[in-house]
């Protein structure tokens, strides 16, 4: 099982719509959560990070639910350039395998067409 | 332009050559990570130095890898003897980290070098 899990897409949705993403971490020692967005062949630029409480960033809310290792991102009022690759990042300090190390999902691709 | 920067952006090599990548992270960042990342893939972390320090190094990273960070400023990636699948994006990040934790840093990646291995 991987660490980190997405589902692929795409996601192909119309300028305006709402859209949901799930990720589901394997590991209950993971500390801290993002979400990064990568365009096509550039580099992962920070999103936002996700706190337990839910927190909300203009059109982009991210949520936690610990007890079920499960972080979601809702966008709201799709628009064009929201289009790219949405990745989940999960990181902490293992106590089995010493690791600190941020851990990425493959990403969620999403298509907002006009 | 203050972000990571990273050289060369593309390499192409053939086989068994060795090829080195740099890093030089966002001036008064003292951790730096080196990632790699294939097609349809998340980041895959490979090291990470706090300051000069390599602290960690991931199962993914062979006896061919080697990193350096030797002055806490620039880092260096070498591959030796590269092979076929090596070829992905080479990704670079630093972070201003608090003492003991990465958990809560925030990555600032480069463009990344895209390494093609004939």
């Amino acid at each position: 099982r991987k660490e980190v899990e997405q589902d692929p897409g795409p996601f192909n949705v119309p300028e305006g719509a709402t859209v949901a993403f799930n990720c589901t971490y394997s590991n209950s020692a993971s500390q801290s959560f993002f979400w990064y967005r990568q365009d096509c062949r550039k580099e992962p630029k920070l999103l936002m990070s996700v706190y337990s409480s839910g927190n909300e960033d203009g059109r982009f809310t991210a949520q936690l639910n610990r007890a079920s290792q499960y972080i979601s991102l809702l966008i709201r009022d799709s628009k064009l350039s929201d289009s790219a690759t949405y990745l989940c990042v999960v990181t902490g300090y293992y106590m089995d395998t010493g690791r600190r190390a941020l851990t990425f999902g493959s990403g969620t691709r999403l298509q907002v067409q006009p | 332009d203050t972000g990571v920067s990273q050289n060369p952006r593309h390499k192409i090599t053939k086989r068994g050559q060795n090829v080195t990548f740099r890093c030089d992270p966002i001036s008064e960042h003292n951790r730096l990570y080196w990632y790699r990342q294939t097609l349809g893939q998340g980041p895959e972390f490979l090291t990470y130095f706090q300051n000069e320090a390599q602290l960690e190094k991931s199962r993914l990273l062979s006896d061919r890898f080697s990193a350096e960070r030797p002055k806490g400023s620039f880092s260096t990636l070498e591959i030796q003897r590269t092979e076929q699948g090596d070829s992905a994006m080479y990704l670079c990040a630093s972070s201003k980290g608090v003492a003991g934790l990465t958990s809560t840093d925030t990555q600032y990646f480069g463009p990344g070098t895209r390494l093609t291995v004939l």
